[in-house]
């Protein structure tokens, strides 16, 4: 199975921040992977796919890059809806695996 | 509008039996690969599996933790999504999602493994 260890864990941020996510894979994932945004309660949400598309309706401050093993959620200027906690998933292999999540809390 | 709607979570015993469904809308069901993904209290995600297209019969992945015990299925004519859990563990406790193409997801419904 591919192992996604995503960090950090949790972060601290204010919002207008920049906040970096990153995921890495055990092998390599070509750029089959995607980031989602969960909030309490809440289904996940989609924000990229295929490492560095924006899902259609995701603000223009969230990109991801990457390719490999290695892979990086931006979130360029961090507003009060983001707060939330942020999960990889990559779809290269069987089976689909996300990596732990990262909180992102307010400073 | 995607909309995709769980349904059959509740309380069922250790090595109980239980059916979630799935039922979708907005879009062209047949078309799509669809997931089950689950969320333990205060845990992360887990994908649990998917059933693939009729293009490519419909076949479906598990994960470890489940094959075996759970089976995906759908009926395209119905745009629903189903999942049956046999054998059921109380670490099978937790909210799942039924996903269209890993990109939409619905609410949830919560399934409690318990005696």
């Amino acid at each position: 199975d591919i192992q996604m260890t995503q960090s950090p864990s949790s972060l601290s941020a204010s919002v207008g921040d920049r906040v970096t996510i990153t995921c890495r894979a055990s092998q390599g994932i070509r750029n089959d992977l995607g980031w989602y945004q969960q909030k309490p309660g809440k289904a996940p949400k989609r924000l990229i796919y295929a490492a560095s598309s924006l899902q259609s309706g995701v603000p223009s401050r969230f990109s991801g890059s990457g390719s490999g093993t290695e892979f990086t959620l931006t979130i360029s200027r961090l507003q009060p809806e983001d707060f939330a906690t942020y999960y990889c998933l990559q779809y290269n292999s069987y089976p689909l695996t996300f990596g732990g999540g990262t909180r992102v809390e307010t400073k | 509008e995607v909309q995709l709607v769980e349904s059959g979570g509740g309380l069922v015993q250790p090595g109980g039996s239980l059916r979630l469904s799935c039922a979708a809308s907005g879009f062209t069901f047949s078309d799509h690969y669809m997931h089950w993904v689950r969320q333990a209290p205060g845990m992360g995600l887990e994908w649990v599996g998917h059933i693939r297209d009729k293009a490519k019969s419909y076949t479906t992945e598990y994960a470890a933790s489940v094959k075996g015990r759970f089976t995906i299925s759908r009926d395209d004519s119905l745009k629903s999504l189903y999942l049956q859990m046999n054998s059921l563990k109380t670490e099978d406790t937790a909210v799942y999602y039924c996903g269209r193409s890993a990109a939409d997801w619905g609410q949830g419904t919560l399934v409690t493994v318990s005696s």
